[in-house]
């Protein structure tokens, strides 16, 4: 089957580091994605990962490793701001390019 | 401005009523995509666009139509509302999934009740 599995709720301080994993399940992969989404407001694209390793932009880095099919998201340096839920998503190799979703990591970032 | 926009944001309608949901992007991007968002669900895929003309179904598309005239709009109809249809519609467009630059961005999204 697909399947995507991410940790529904995780807290943090302000100005530490939080890793937010994802594993996922698909009969093809071609790339995982990260989104963050505040309440109330869209979806806003972080990364995408094709190659296994390390992609770091600035505060936030993502990591893919396709023969573990795992992913995380790394976030430094907290900010409030960063309180929001995380989204990760595969995409499925073939015709249909379809995204396989995640239910979404819920960061609460603490003073 | 370059981007994606969704219109109208909030709606409500009665049961049995038609309703269309607009989705217009200025990037040229060839995929579009229709999504719906419920708590417990996640994001679900109702229908997508590889080009103008093309489309094809998602994960739920019953009760709903797309059409794709032109590269830049995407609507979503939904014939005879029902609440089960009671969502946040997320539209989101993109560049070929294919391509190792790919990203894929979100409209605002449209907030409709059914009464």
């Amino acid at each position: 089957g697909q399947n995507i599995d991410q940790p529904t709720e995780m807290t943090a301080t302000e100005g530490a580091i939080v890793q937010i994993n994802c594993t996922y399940q698909t009969s093809g992969f071609n790339g995982l994605f990260w989104y963050q989404q505040h309440a109330g407001e869209a979806p806003t694209f972080l990364s995408y990962n094709v190659l296994d390793g390390l992609e770091e932009k600035g505060r936030f880095s993502s990591f893919l490793s396709r023969s573990k099919g795992y992913s995380y998201l790394l976030l430094k340096e907290l900010q409030m701001k960063d309180s929001a839920s995380y989204l990760c998503a595969a995409l499925n190799a073939g015709n249909n390019r379809k995204l396989i979703w995640g239910l979404g990591t819920s960061l609460a970032v603490n003073p | 401005d370059a981007g994606i926009t969704q219109s109208p944001r909030y709606k409500i309608t009665e049961t049995g009523r038609q309703v269309t949901l607009m989705c217009h992007q200025t990037w040229s991007h060839s995929y579009m995509f229709w999504y719906r968002q419920d708590l417990g669900h996640g994001l679900r895929l109702i229908y997508y666009s590889a080009a103008a003309d093309i489309t094809d179904k998602g994960e739920v598309p019953d009760g709903y139509v797309v059409s794709r005239s032109k590269t830049e709009n995407f609507p979503l109809t939904l014939e005879s509302a029902t609440r089960s249809q009671t969502s946040v519609y997320f539209c989101a467009s993109g560049t070929d999934p294919g391509q190792r630059s790919y990203e894929q961005y979100f409209g605002p999204g449209t907030r409709l009740t059914v009464t």
